[in-house]
């Protein structure tokens, strides 16, 4: 029982590529989250989702795009990297409103 | 819209003394609040939570923290601060605007334990 996997742990892009950051989860939780964590401004949320195939915008989405095709992932795209996009990004998972988020380990990116 | 303001970026204490460590939120209503922990290079984790149940909430590790509705505060102490208590400490309240529970986060607070 792994909880929140999130893959990869580190990558460095340079501006302009695009990649995908993933996020597994084995807890059968209907609500995905992705967060960006910057230093001293806590963590904001990009974009959400609620359950397969409804997927909505958070706190700080552009430049961001999600899908959610299964309960079980999320992933997180960067179009076009930018050098403002360098943060460590969380991917949450809980069960509904009000209740726990378990996050995953963390991606730290770094757009160069 | 509901926000939270951690009223010190660092904290350092000496092992074996108390540890405070403060918070003030904005909402509405009445909100769900929680406070997570970050160890270096580690995901976040819960300690505990307020979910308008009793208004001193026990957490893990022997932390807990007070519900004070009118000073708007959710301080978060620990009695005897151990070496292993040093990390970041985020306070969190929910968000339900919009059908989904965003947590809106403060800032952080790290916090060291010298020996």
């Amino acid at each position: 029982n792994a909880g929140v996997t999130q893959t990869p742990k580190f990558q460095v892009l340079k501006t302009g590529q695009s990649m995908t950051l993933q996020c597994a989860q084995d807890m059968n939780h209907e609500y995905m989250s992705w967060y960006r964590q910057d230093p001293g401004m806590g963590l904001r949320l990009i974009h959400y989702s609620v359950g397969a195939g409804i997927t909505d915008q958070g706190e700080v989405p552009n430049g961001y795009n999600v899908s959610r095709s299964t309960t079980e992932d999320f992933p997180l795209r960067l179009l076009s990297a930018a050098p403002s996009q360098t943060s460590v990004y969380f991917c949450a998972v809980n069960r509904g409103q009000d209740t726990e988020a378990f996050f995953g380990q963390g991606t730290r990116l770094t757009v160069v | 819209a509901q926000s939270v303001t951690q009223l010190d970026s660092h904290v350092s204490v000496s092992e074996g003394t108390p540890v405070l460590l403060r918070c003030n939120y904005s909402s509405s209503y009445s909100p769900s609040l929680f406070w997570y922990v970050q160890h270096p290079n580690k995901g976040l984790q819960l300690l505990l939570k307020y979910t308008s149940a009793a208004t001193l909430v026990k957490g893990i590790n022997g932390f807990e923290a007070e519900f004070k509705k009118s000073e708007t505060s959710f301080h978060l102490t620990k009695p005897s601060a151990h070496m292993s208590d040093a990390a970041e400490y985020f306070c969190v309240v929910s968000d339900f605007s919009g059908g989904y529970n965003k947590l809106i986060f403060g800032a952080g607070t790290r916090l060291a334990v010298h020996p």
